[in-house]
């Protein structure tokens, strides 16, 4: 069925040091979203990336969508202890259903 | 705006009582759904609505499960009878459209004892 793996499931990391999350889906995607939750809240709406090759920024995030649409990336440079919680990427195909991965914790190492 | 409004915050209640959830999406989206989130399970979508009228609830567990969209402002998830595996943390998310990213309400968390 369709799948959108996630990696690593848990990420620590020192302040100050960078976070990387991977998403891998199966088949190809027409868009793929970020959503962060922090511990005990809900899912944000980060961003979309829809186009081939595409890279986004929001300040120190940096999100890329794969040239064939099938993987993703969340990249963080340099940490702070405001970007705890766990990052997760949904897929979507043609239809209106996002397919989540299970999602990347980030904890910062005390 | 007020974004996605859920209640109650917190529900305990005993093994087959009836239990409801309640969702008040953001005014003018037109997509409507309902997650279920879980440790061992992540995050499921249970039932999603677009324009007030199910689409897709092929994510239901089961026949004690079943939601409503009376209308654009105001939907309704009902387990009856609630059983313990049905703890769980219960998000409502509203959209503009199909394509655009979900605005979640802060969730019920659901707890059968």
């Amino acid at each position: 069925g369709q799948q959108v793996m996630q990696i690593p499931q848990y990420q620590h990391v020192q302040e100050g040091e960078d976070f990387t999350t991977y998403c891998n889906s199966s088949t190809t995607l027409s868009n793929i979203q970020w959503y962060k939750q922090r511990p005990g809240g809900h899912p944000v709406f980060l961003i979309q990336l829809v186009k081939s090759g595409e890279v986004k920024k929001q300040k120190r995030l940096t999100f890329q969508f794969g040239e064939a649409k099938k993987n993703s990336s969340l990249h963080i440079t340099a940490t702070q202890t405001t970007d705890v919680g766990t990052y997760f990427c949904a897929g979507r195909r043609s239809n209106y259903q996002l397919i989540w991965g299970a999602g990347t914790k980030l904890i910062i190492k005390p | 705006d007020a974004g996605v409004i859920q209640s109650p915050r917190h529900e305990v209640t005993e093994m087959g009582q009836e239990v409801t959830l309640r969702c008040k999406p953001i005014s003018g989206h037109n997509s409507l759904f309902w997650y279920r989130q879980t440790m061992m399970r992540g995050l499921e979508l249970l039932i999603y609505f677009n324009n007030n009228v199910p689409i897709d609830d092929s994510g239901m567990p089961e026949d004690r499960f079943s939601a409503k969209m009376p209308n654009a402002s105001f939907s309704t998830l009902k387990i009856q009878p609630s059983e313990p595996r049905d703890s769980a943390v219960y998000f409502c998310a509203s959209s503009l459209g199909q394509g655009d990213g979900y605005t979640f309400g802060s969730g019920t968390r659901l707890t059968v004892v």
